[in-house]
């Protein structure tokens, strides 16, 4: 079935440093990507998407780009700042499936 | 447009009693689904509901129910509440028709706690 698999938490930066964080997929076919983001007492938002391969999707700073070589969607972001201290999620859609599969989440802590 | 609603946020129940959780989808979507985050197992699947009809449904017990209304408006209800029931429930709705991806938007939970 349909998985994606993200590193491990919590990441703990400084502000302005540099942010990846891996996720890796499998699913059959050309599922669409997503980044969601979770904020401390709060429900997920969506933060960017992809729906095909080579695509990139950009969103405050934040960018994922579909590498289906490596079935890879990796979340990076040139300068992170406090507030984006959050619990961050990659997830999948299958074509043709109105179902979504996250990963396990990733805690990113940003320090002053 | 509004966002996602659930009702209540907040709830204290005492194990053997049943609970009722309501979600109001984004006008003009029609797919609600519901999830279970714990610390300990993360954000769980339990079931999807599109024009009063489950789709698709998680690997929960049979306490864990839901249904949706010919409005979109969705609840799910849990029977005889154990300890390990005490989660955020997030709910979040879909746009299927004319979509290019199935994007879910999420409301801010309701977090139930069995004492």
């Amino acid at each position: 079935g349909d998985s994606v698999t993200q590193m491990e938490g919590p990441v703990t930066l400084s502000e302005e440093a540099f942010l990846t964080i891996n996720c890796t997929y499998t699913a059959t076919g050309y599922p669409s990507l997503f980044w969601y983001v979770q904020y401390p007492g709060e429900g997920l938002q969506l933060l960017l998407k992809a729906t095909k391969a080579d695509d990139k999707g950009s969103n405050k700073g934040f960018e994922a780009t579909y590498r289906k070589e490596t079935t890879s969607f990796h979340l990076e972001k040139g300068s992170v700042q406090v507030s984006d201290s959050a619990v961050y999620f990659c997830a999948l859609s299958a074509k043709g499936y109105q179902k979504v599969t996250f990963g396990t989440g990733t805690k990113l802590q940003v320090i002053p | 447009k509004a966002g996602v609603t659930q009702t209540p946020r907040y709830l204290i129940k005492t194990r053997g009693q049943q609970v009722t959780l309501s979600c109001s989808p984004i006008s003009g979507h029609r797919s609600v689904s519901w999830y279970q985050q714990t610390p300990g197992q993360g954000l769980q699947f339990l079931f999807e509901y599109f024009s009063e009809t489950q789709r698709n449904k998680g690997n929960f017990p049979g306490r864990f129910s839901g249904r949706q209304f010919s409005n979109s408006r969705s609840e799910m209800n849990v029977s005889t509440l154990e300890l390990g029931d005490s989660a955020l429930y997030l709910c979040a709705s879909s746009l299927t028709e004319g979509a290019s991806s199935y994007e879910q938007y999420f409301g801010p939970g309701t977090r139930l706690t069995v004492t």
